[in-house]
C-alpha cells in the first residue's frame, strides 16, 4: 500500500462543475503539498499546508491532520484546469512522498 | 527572477551512453532536489543537495547515478551507461532552505529517452 493515496485516479467534468480531489496518507507529516502538472509540462506548486485551509482564486485546499486526509477543490472548473494534480507529503525529512496523481479533464 | 531552469528539456541517448542533466535553481536558493517520474508512475525522490554537499541520496540508485551541486554553476544529475529503464522525466526543484521544506519551485523537467 502506498503511503499516499489519491482518489479518483481519473476525473472528467463539465465546465463549471465543482471538483474535489482527495488525498489520504498513512504517515505523520509536517506538511502536505498540492502540485499541478500539465501534459508534457513542468510542475507547479499550488499549495503547501500544515493545517486548516488555504484558498487561491478558484482553488481551495483543506487538510485534516487527525484523519490524515486532504482535499483539493476547484470551483467553477474550466478546460484550462485540465491537468494532473499531485498530492505530496513531507514526513518530517527533506524527502517528499508523492501520490500517483489524479488526471482531471474538464470538457467545454 | 528566473525560475528553476533545467536543460536539456529532451535528451535521447543510446544504451551505454552517458546522460547529464543540469538544473539551475532559482536565484537565492541553495537547496536542490531531484525527482524521477517513470512513465505511468508517480514522482520519486532521488537526491537532496546543498551547495557542495549531498545531504540525502537515499532515493538514488547505487550504481551509475551521481549528483553534484558545485559552489559555482548548476546542479548536475549524471547517469552513466544508460539503460532503457532510465527513460523517464527528471525534475529538479529548489528551495531557499530546507528544514522540512518550504514551498518548492520546480523546473520544467528533462525528458530522457534511451533507445
Amino acid at each position: 500500500k502506498n503511503e499516499v493515496e489519491q482518489s479518483p485516479q481519473n476525473l472528467t467534468a463539465q465546465e463549471g462543475e465543482f471538483i474535489t480531489i482527495n488525498c489520504s496518507y498513512s504517515v505523520g507529516i509536517s506538511a502536505l503539498h498540492w502540485l499541478q502538472q500539465h501534459p508534457g509540462g513542468g510542475i507547479v506548486s499550488l499549495f503547501m499546508l500544515s493545517s486548516g485551509k488555504k484558498k487561491h482564486g478558484r482553488l481551495i485546499a483543506t487538510i485534516n491532520i487527525q484523519e490524515k486526509h486532504s482535499s483539493l477543490h476547484i470551483t467553477a472548473s474550466h478546460p484550462r484546469d485540465s491537468a494532473v494534480y499531485i498530492c505530496a507529503v513531507n514526513p518530517g525529512s527533506e524527502k517528499l512522498v508523492f501520490g500517483k496523481g489524479t488526471k482531471l479533464t474538464v470538457n467545454p | 527572477n528566473a525560475g528553476v531552469m533545467q536543460n536539456p528539456r529532451h535528451l535521447v541517448r543510446r544504451r551505454g551512453q552517458e546522460a547529464r542533466l543540469r538544473c539551475s535553481p532559482m536565484k537565492g536558493h541553495s537547496h536542490v532536489y531531484w525527482y524521477r517520474q517513470l512513465p505511468e508512475e508517480g514522482l520519486k525522490f532521488m537526491v537532496y543537495l546543498q551547495k557542495e554537499n549531498i545531504i540525502d541520496e537515499s532515493g538514488m540508485p547505487k550504481e551509475r547515478f551521481s549528483a553534484e551541486f558545485p559552489k559555482e554553476g548548476p546542479s548536475i544529475l549524471r547517469i552513466q551507461q544508460v539503460v532503457r529503464g532510465d527513460s523517464a522525466a527528471y525534475f529538479c526543484a529548489s528551495s531557499p532552505r530546507g528544514q522540512g521544506i518550504r514551498e518548492l519551485f520546480f523546473g520544467e523537467g528533462s525528458r530522457l529517452t534511451v533507445l
